[in-house]
Order: structure tokens, then C-alpha cells, then sequence
């Protein structure tokens, strides 16, 4: 079982440029999120979506955008990256009303 | 944003030796989850909890919900190498299906084989 999997595991990014996170999940879980977890900060949520078609955002979505267009895959899009986006972002599903599945996580640094 | 107070925030133990550790909130949570996060991984859920009071167990982890809804804990016995990582407690509000969790910034356990 794969579960959910998160493209690409690192990337270093140039401030300005755009890149897409991917996420894929073979669970067919309605529910999936992105986090991102920078030290001493927690888990952050950044958008989520609760079906197909259907996306909105959490705690911390400036410069981040989602669409869903099937429920296996949910990327996430950073327009321009800036040097504080520098972190680690994970792709989550729901089980019930439980975040049950994580991605293996993506690192992110902005130059 | 909102977030839980996890303490300990780190803690070192013998190899045997049991753990306990805990999360607390000026909120009422409706649910209350537990996960373990190893180095260059996602959180992998451990316990959940739904209702005050309960008292949950994973093999050698036991989970409680507190009776105010404003607390948790969670025990570890006869500790192992590999129970070595970040244990992270989350906090669940609200109904339906915006129910966000609240994070706590994680207890990072060690332990001496």
C-alpha cells in the first residue's frame, strides 16, 4: 500500500520562481491537507480539501494555491517562493474526522 | 495561531523506563490524537481519542482524554530503542468537515539503550 506520496522529497528553490508540490493518495480518502512544520512553530495548515472540486484555505495560505481536481491528488502551488517558505510540507488525508495518513514530506529551501 | 502546551519538551531515559507526557489547552477540545514523528518522516498516528475520560491503549502506549476536555497524557512503558522521536499531541475543535487541528510543539524523546 503506498498510501500517501509526496514529490519531491527536496528542492531548492531561487526567490521569484514557481514550482508545484505533488501529493497522490490511493486511499480514496475524501478529506486531504497540506502542512508545513518549521521548528518551534508546529504544524501549520495551509489549505485543504474535503472532495473533488472543493478546496479551502487553512492557517497560513498567503502565497500558496490549491485545486483538486481528483480525489487522488492535491498539489500545491507556490507562485513566487520567498525565503520564508523555507520548510518542510506535508500532504495529509483523513480517516473519518482523523488525519490519520501522512506524506513522507517535502524539504523546501528558498535561496 | 492557537497551540497546545506539550511538556516536556524533551526528555532523555534508560532503556525500560516508562515516559509520560502530556498536553494541556485553555480550550475544550472534542478530540484529542497523538502521534509519533521519526526523523526525515510524517507524524504517524498513534492513539485518538473521543471522549472525555477515555483511557486508550496501543500495546505499550496508553492515552488519556482528560475529564475538563482541556488536557491529555500519554504513557510509554518498559521503553525501547526505537521509541526513540518527536510524539506530538493535537487538539481537535469544531464540527463537521472543518474540524482543524491544533498542534502541540512536540515532546523529542531519547533513549539510552
Amino acid at each position: 500500500n503506498a498510501g500517501v506520496t509526496q514529490t519531491p522529497k527536496f528542492q531548492v528553490l531561487k526567490t521569484g520562481q514557481s514550482m508545484t508540490l505533488q501529493c497522490a493518495q490511493d486511499m480514496n480518502h475524501e478529506y486531504m491537507s497540506w502542512y508545513r512544520q518549521d521548528p518551534g512553530m508546529g504544524l501549520r495548515l495551509i489549505h485543504y480539501s474535503v472532495g473533488a472540486g472543493i478546496t479551502d484555505q487553512g492557517e497560513v495560505p498567503n502565497g500558496y494555491n490549491v485545486s483538486r481536481s481528483t480525489t487522488e491528488d492535491f498539489p500545491l502551488r507556490l507562485l513566487s517562493a520567498a525565503p520564508s517558505q523555507t520548510s518542510v510540507y506535508f500532504c495529509a488525508t483523513r480517516q473519518g474526522w482523523t488525519e490519520a495518513f501522512f506524506g513522507q514530506g517535502t524539504r523546501l529551501t528558498v535561496v | 495561531g492557537q497551540q497546545l502546551n506539550q511538556s516536556p519538551q524533551s526528555m532523555f531515559i534508560q532503556e525500560g523506563e516508562d515516559v509520560s507526557m502530556n498536553c494541556t489547552s485553555s480550550s475544550i477540545f472534542n478530540t484529542w490524537l497523538w502521534y509519533k514523528q521519526d526523523p526525515g518522516e510524517g507524524p504517524v498516528l498513534l492513539i485518538a481519542l473521543y471522549k472525555a475520560g477515555e483511557l486508550t491503549s496501543n500495546g505499550r502506549l496508553t492515552a488519556q482524554f482528560g475529564i475538563t476536555r482541556k488536557d491529555s497524557f500519554l504513557n510509554i512503558s518498559a521503553s525501547i530503542p526505537s521509541d526513540v522521536g518527536i510524539y506530538f499531541c493535537a487538539g481537535q475543535l469544531d464540527a463537521g468537515n472543518n474540524r482543524k487541528l491544533i498542534w502541540g510543539l512536540g515532546t523529542s524523546l531519547a533513549v539510552n539503550p
